[in-house]
Parts: C-alpha cells; structure tokens; sequence
C-alpha cells in the first residue's frame, strides 16, 4: 500500500527554467509534509516542509504547494541550476496515530538540470 | 558540529548472517530513526528509538531489532540475513518523538550473498 507516490521517476529540466516535481498521497492522517534532496553516496538533506494548515511555504529558489482537498502537493524550484541535480523524496507524517513520529516516503524523482 | 554518523559505510555478508549497523545521531538530538532503501525506492520506516525504548516500528520482521544507549547512539540488528535484506539503511536522528525534520546519515549499504 503506497501511501505517497511520486509518479514521476525522472524530469529533465533545463537551467533557468522552472522545475515541478509532484506528488501524491492518500492518508488523511498525514498533517505535514517534507521534501528531501538525496546526492549520489549521501543521506537524504532536508529541504523544505509544509504544515497541513498552510498551502504555500517558501524558502529561496524553493517553494511547496499543498493541495489538501486533492492530497497532493508539489515543489518548486525557480530558477533551477545544475546543482539541483538530484533525486528529490516527497515524505509525510502525521502529528498522531500510526504514522506519528515516522517519515512516509514516496519513490522519488530524479531531477537532471541541464546548462 | 559532527552530523549523524554511520558505521560501517559498507558492508557485504553471507545469508544466514547477523549484522550490526551503528549510528550516532547529531548533537543535540535524543531520537534516532532507522529506515532501509532499496535499489529505486523511496527509504522505508524499521523502528524509532528515544528514550532507549522501541517507540514506533514498521513492517519489518522480528529479524530487525535495534537498541539505543544512553548517550542517544543506536545499533540496528539484522539476524538471519536474506538476498532481500540488500538494500541501503538510513540512521536519521531528531530532537524529540514527534519532530520529523530529521538529519540523515550517509547511510550503510548492506550486500547479501
């Protein structure tokens, strides 16, 4: 049972452009919602994050959109660089019940930037 | 100050094999989180750690059990290793239960033969 699912395995983008990575879940437990960019032989590195109360959260080159009545949430990136290069993960928890505490994660996006 | 730490970075063993993975989680942080990845997945939850007490596990045979011990570090056992077990383990630590903005280690990439 694939709670969130990213349904994109790659996107390719060139540099300046924007980049929009989906994704989409199905608990309605989940309350809060992180993306994490994940390089090659690294952990995953938090990126930004979103609380089930707001629907937009930016931070720099970097914004997410929550769509509630939709379940589905979505990270921009303006304007992407070629160090955006990564895998990109949708997670989601929720702040009680069975998922209080955990990440759930989805598949992942592969995001190439191209000069 | 020194991230989440993992030990070893690499690891290959036979099937039928007991593994211990360790992790020492950032400054600061009482909870440590375990998680496994497989080969084009997304990290999946094993068990959370505070308090030195299991406090959330997810679908993972009894095979994998993991310990904290008082200066927050925590080691993840995996007995009777199978072909599927191969896979990357994550350590993520955090300060309390509840706060999921987690730091991540680089990870043990386990392989089973």
């Amino acid at each position: 049972d694939q709670q969130v699912k990213q349904n994109s395995p790659s996107l390719s983008v060139q540099e300046g452009r924007i980049s929009i990575l989906n994704c989409d879940y199905t608990n309605s437990m989940f309350d809060y919602f992180l993306w994490y960019k994940k390089y090659p032989a690294e952990g995953p590195t938090f990126l930004i994050s979103i609380s089930s109360i707001k629907d937009k959260n930016e931070d720099g080159r970097f914004t997410v959109f929550l769509n509630k009545s939709a379940k589905h949430l979505s990270l921009h990136i303006v304007p992407s660089q070629p160090g955006d290069s990564a895998v990109y993960f949708c997670a989601a928890s929720s702040a009680g019940g069975t998922s209080y505490g955990k990440l759930t994660f989805g598949q992942g996006t592969i995001l190439t930037v191209h000069p | 100050d020194a991230g989440v730490t993992q030990s070893p970075t690499h690891l290959i063993k036979t099937r039928g094999q007991q593994v211990t993975l360790r992790c020492s989680p950032k400054s600061g942080h009482d909870t440590v989180s375990w998680y496994q990845q497989a080969l084009g997945q997304g990290p999946q939850f094993i068990f959370q750690y505070y308090e030195e007490e299991e406090r959330q596990r997810g679908n993972f045979p009894d095979r994998f059990s993991g310990h904290q011990f008082p200066n927050y570090s925590s080691e993840l056992n995996v007995n009777a290793l199978l072909l599927g077990d191969s896979a990357l383990y994550l350590c993520a630590s955090s300060f309390g239960v509840g706060n999921t903005e987690a730091f991540f280690g680089q990870g043990t990439r386990l392989t089973v033969v």
